[in-house]
Order: structure tokens, then C-alpha cells, then sequence
């Protein structure tokens, strides 16, 4: 199985800060990438695809990048709305696996 | 616009067999571009990929849950469903359906739409 390392965990921040979030894989994926957002009691949302690709409709303040192990979510100016819990998931190979989250707080 | 909404028992007593539906509506299930999924989460914990199924039956699964599992769809109802034996406490979870867009040229190869998720306690 494909092993997810999202870091940090947890971070504190600012509405209007710059955010980035990092994810890592156990092994080479090119872009098969994928990040997703979730609110508390919801399902998850999704934001990027295939690393770098903006979903329909989400916001152009977030971007992705990154391709064989090492990704990022870059969130340019945090707004109100974004504070939730972020994760990545690779499409590589199955089993289908999922990062253990980046929760992004109210400084 | 496409919506999944799950169902089933939300209480389940070890050693039995949980049982889930979901249903497709805004859309059919018979559409070739995309794979219908399962997807779980223990409280406060991750997300677990659990399978993806094809209207046409391929199916994919999770080895660690595959012995476990059975799943099908059931097109005139446009509906899937996911059934899972011998549960244990590990099991409590919300569990989530969601429309994969993969197997074609050009797909996303993500999860593009869930369903609200309902969630499963496993108990006696």
C-alpha cells in the first residue's frame, strides 16, 4: 500500500495568510494526487485533482502542486470559510489511500 | 445535479452483517466514465477507501476488507450497495458513498461527489 504523511498535522492561522500544506507519498505517483476539504459533520469536498487541477467551482485562492512523492496545497489568502480539516489521497494504485489530515485552525 | 444519499441500520451488534445503500438521483448509475464508491471514516480518525464498483460489475477492493465485503448495483433502482460480515467494534464508523470519476481517458481519478454519510456503530 501507498503510505500518505500530510504535515503538519495541525496548524494555526491568520484569515488572509498564506497556508500550505504538505503531502508526502511512500513512493513515486507522479500526479495522481488528489486534495480534499472537510468541515466538521460533512463529507469531504473536492479541491484539486490530478495535483494541480482546480475543481469546478473551488475557489482560485487554492492551488496544488507537486508530482512523483512530494505535493502541496497552497491556500493564498485564507478566508473564514476555509477553516477545515484538508486531505490528499493518491490514485495511483489500489487500495486507494488517504493522508491523515491537516486540521487549519483560527489564530 | 447528481446526489447520493446512504442508508441503512444506524446500529449494528458484532459478529453480524452490516448493510448499506445508496441512492443515485440527478443521474444515472449506468454511465460508463465513472466508478461508485465506499468510503468510511472512524470517529476522528481518516478517511479508508473501502471500493469502487462499475455499473458493468468490475469491482475493486480494499485487500484488507475484501473477505469481508460484498458489493453490487442494482440499475433499476439506480442504487449500490455495500455489505460487510462479521463486523467488531472497529467498524463504527460514518460511512460515505461517493461517485469516482476514473477508468476512461481524461478522467480526474477522484472522489467528485459523496453522499452526506451515515453513521454505523457497531455494539451490542
Amino acid at each position: 500500500d501507498i503510505q500518505m504523511t500530510q504535515s503538519p498535522s495541525s496548524l494555526s492561522a491568520s484569515v488572509g495568510d498564506r497556508v500550505t500544506i504538505t503531502c508526502r507519498t511512500s513512493q513515486a505517483i507522479g500526479t495522481a494526487l488528489n486534495w480534499y476539504q472537510q468541515k466538521p459533520g460533512k463529507a469531504p469536498k473536492l479541491l484539486i485533482y490530478k495535483a494541480s487541477n482546480l475543481y469546478s467551482g473551488v475557489p482560485s485562492r487554492f492551488s496544488g502542486s507537486g508530482s512523483g512523492t512530494d505535493f502541496t496545497l497552497t491556500i493564498s489568502s485564507l478566508q473564514p470559510e476555509d477553516f477545515a480539516t484538508y486531505c490528499c489521497q493518491q490514485s495511483y494504485s489500489t487500495p486507494l489511500t488517504f493522508g491523515g489530515g491537516t486540521k487549519v485552525e483560527i489564530k | 445535479q447528481l446526489q447520493l444519499q446512504e442508508s441503512g441500520p444506524g446500529l449494528v451488534k458484532p459478529s453480524e452483517t452490516l448493510s448499506l445503500t445508496c441512492t443515485v438521483s440527478g443521474g444515472s448509475i449506468s454511465t460508463t466514465d465513472y466508478y461508485w464508491a465506499w468510503v468510511r471514516q472512524p470517529p476522528g480518525r481518516g478517511l479508508e477507501w473501502i471500493t469502487n464498483i462499475h455499473y458493468s460489475g468490475r469491482t475493486y477492493y480494499n485487500p484488507s476488507l475484501k473477505s469481508r465485503i460484498t458489493v453490487s448495483v442494482q440499475r433499476s433502482e439506480n442504487q449500490f450497495s455495500l455489505k460487510m460480515n462479521s463486523v467488531t467494534a472497529a467498524d463504527t464508523a460514518v460511512y460515505y458513498c461517493a461517485r469516482h470519476h476514473s477508468g476512461v481517458r481524461h478522467a480526474k481519478d477522484a472522489f467528485e461527489i459523496w453522499g452526506q454519510g451515515t453513521m454505523v456503530t457497531v455494539s451490542s
